[in-house]
C-alpha cells in the first residue's frame, strides 16, 4: 500500500493548459504539503495544510491554487501554465505540525510545459 | 527565520571510501533534525533523525550526531557503496512557530566502483 500517492507521475502538457496534480495520503496524517524541486534539485516548499486548512502559502503565483477537499487529499490545480513551470512536485504528509515529526513523500509528478 | 546550509555537491567517491556532508543551521527553538535521500528518479526517504542536542540517528551505515553548540547535523558514512549514489537533503522540522520543513539545497554523491 502506497502511504503517499500522486498522479500523474508524468505530465507533458503545452503552454497556457490548465492541469490538475492529485495527492492521497492513506496515513491518517493532519498536515499535508506541495513541494517544487526544480532541476538543480532545490526543494522549495509551496503550501501546507492542516486539518483541510491553509496554514504556509509562500510566494507563489495565484495560477496555483491548491484545494483540501478532506484531510487525506490535497490537489494542486495549475493554469495557464508556463514554461517555468517545469519541474518535479513532490506532495508530502506528516502526522501532524510538531517538531518531532518528519515528512513522507510521494513519488512526484514530473511536469513538463512545451 | 529557521535555515539550512548544507555542502554543495557533487561529491565523487571511490567505493568503501569515507563520507562526510556538513550541514549546520540557524534556528528559533528546538527543532529536530533530518536527512533524507532522494535515489534517481524517486520521491524523498527519511534516512535518519535526531530530536534533541546530542542525539545520533542511524540508519543503513549513515550516521549524524545533533550538535546544539556548533548548529550542525554532519553526515557520515565509514564505507560508502555504489548503491548510495543518491541526493542527500538535510532538513530542519517546525519550531518557534515557523510551521515547516526546511530543506538544504541537496548534495548529491556519486559511488564510483
Amino acid at each position: 500500500d502506497t502511504a503517499v500517492s500522486q498522479t500523474p507521475k508524468y505530465l507533458v502538457t503545452q503552454m497556457g493548459n490548465d492541469k490538475s496534480i492529485k495527492c492521497e495520503q492513506n496515513l491518517g496524517h493532519d498536515t499535508m504539503y506541495w513541494y517544487k524541486q526544480d532541476s538543480k534539485k532545490f526543494l522549495k516548499i509551496m503550501f501546507s495544510y492542516n486539518n483541510k486548512e491553509l496554514i504556509i502559502n509562500e510566494t507563489v503565483p495565484n495560477r496555483f491554487s491548491p484545494k483540501s477537499p478532506d484531510k487525506a487529499h490535497l490537489n494542486l490545480h495549475i493554469n495557464s501554465l508556463e514554461l517555468g513551470d517545469s519541474a518535479v512536485y513532490f506532495c508530502a504528509s506528516s502526522p501532524k505540525l510538531t517538531q518531532n515529526t518528519e515528512a513522507f513523500f510521494g513519488q512526484g509528478t514530473r511536469l513538463t510545459v512545451v | 527565520g529557521n535555515s539550512v546550509t548544507q555542502m554543495e555537491g557533487p561529491v565523487t567517491l571511490s567505493e568503501e571510501a569515507f563520507l562526510t556532508i556538513n550541514c549546520t543551521y540557524t534556528a528559533t527553538g528546538y527543532p529536530s533534525l533530518f536527512w533524507y535521500v532522494q535515489y534517481p528518479g524517486e520521491g524523498l526517504q527519511l534516512l535518519l533523525k535526531a530530536t534533541k542536542a546530542d542525539d545520533k540517528g542511524s540508519n543503513k551505515g549513515f550516521e549524524a550526531t545533533y550538535r546544539k553548540e556548533t548548529t550542525s547535523f554532519h553526515l557520515e558514512k565509514g564505507s560508502v557503496q555504489v548503491s548510495d549514489s543518491a541526493v542527500y537533503f538535510c532538513a530542519l522540522g517546525p519550531s518557534g512557530g515557523y510551521q515547516k520543513v526546511t530543506f538544504g539545497i541537496g548534495t548529491k554523491l556519486q559511488v564510483i566502483p
